[in-house]
């Protein structure tokens, strides 16, 4: 089965820096999703990427996916408290859209 | 867009009730459903999937008659977590896709106390 190791698990960030989350696996990505989650609150899509090499942006957060398509990693760039929560990647297999989640990177930004 | 809505957002229950969570699609129908458990400190786990009109397929370990999953119309699946005990308390989550191989859009969750 496949597994998704997400690094850190936490991180803490004065407000405006800027911070990278990675999201390994154990098998080939097919589709790898980025999701945000608050507390209280269902998860927030971000990005999907499915092409090695692939690039996505959405205000601040760029996120990318390896040529090899084993790691993504999702970057925020000039950090805000509105960034602030739990981070999640998800991964799809061949054919397949039941995800495999890793356990989250949870983000805290201090003003 | 696609809104899935999940109701309850929160619920208590007392050890030995049953409690039933819906998923609905909002504006658009759904073929696909899936339901996830989020335990603390872990990530999502996939419970089970669910096709309009046929039996749910659950994932090794997850009990089928604790949790019965219904996936009567297009638009909504329900969870009903039977006889529950407190170490159902957890975070129920669903997604739900227009059609099998399509991006599945996640509701809001339920957190579920059992006490």
């Amino acid at each position: 089965s496949q597994e998704l190791e997400q690094s850190p698990q936490s991180l803490i960030v004065q407000e405006g820096k800027n911070l990278t989350i990675n999201c390994t696996s154990s098998k080939t990505l097919y589709g790898l999703y980025w999701y945000k989650q608050k507390y209280g609150e269902g998860l927030i899509f971000l990005m999907m990427l499915q092409k090695g090499g692939e690039e996505k942006s959405h205000e601040k957060i760029t996120a990318k996916l390896d040529e090899k398509k084993q790691q993504s990693s999702l970057h925020i760039t000039a950090s805000q408290p509105s960034h602030a929560g739990i981070y999640l990647c998800g991964a799809d297999g061949a054919g397949s859209y039941q995800l495999t989640f890793g356990k989250g990177t949870k983000l805290s930004v201090i003003p | 867009g696609a809104v899935v809505s999940q109701h309850p957002s929160w619920v208590i229950c007392k050890s030995g009730t049953s409690v039933k969570i819906e998923c609905r699609s909002l504006d658009f129908q759904a073929t696909t459903m899936f339901w996830y458990r989020q335990f603390p400190k872990q990530s999502l786990m996939l419970m089970a999937t669910s096709n309009e009109g046929s039996k749910a397929t659950y994932e090794q370990g997850v009990e089928k008659d604790k949790f019965l999953i219904n996936h009567a119309s297009l638009t909504l699946s329900t969870l009903t977590v039977t006889s529950a005990h407190p170490e159902d308390s957890s975070f129920y989550i669903c997604s739900a896709s227009r059609a099998v191989n399509t991006e599945a859009f996640f509701g809001q969750g339920t957190r579920l106390t059992v006490v």
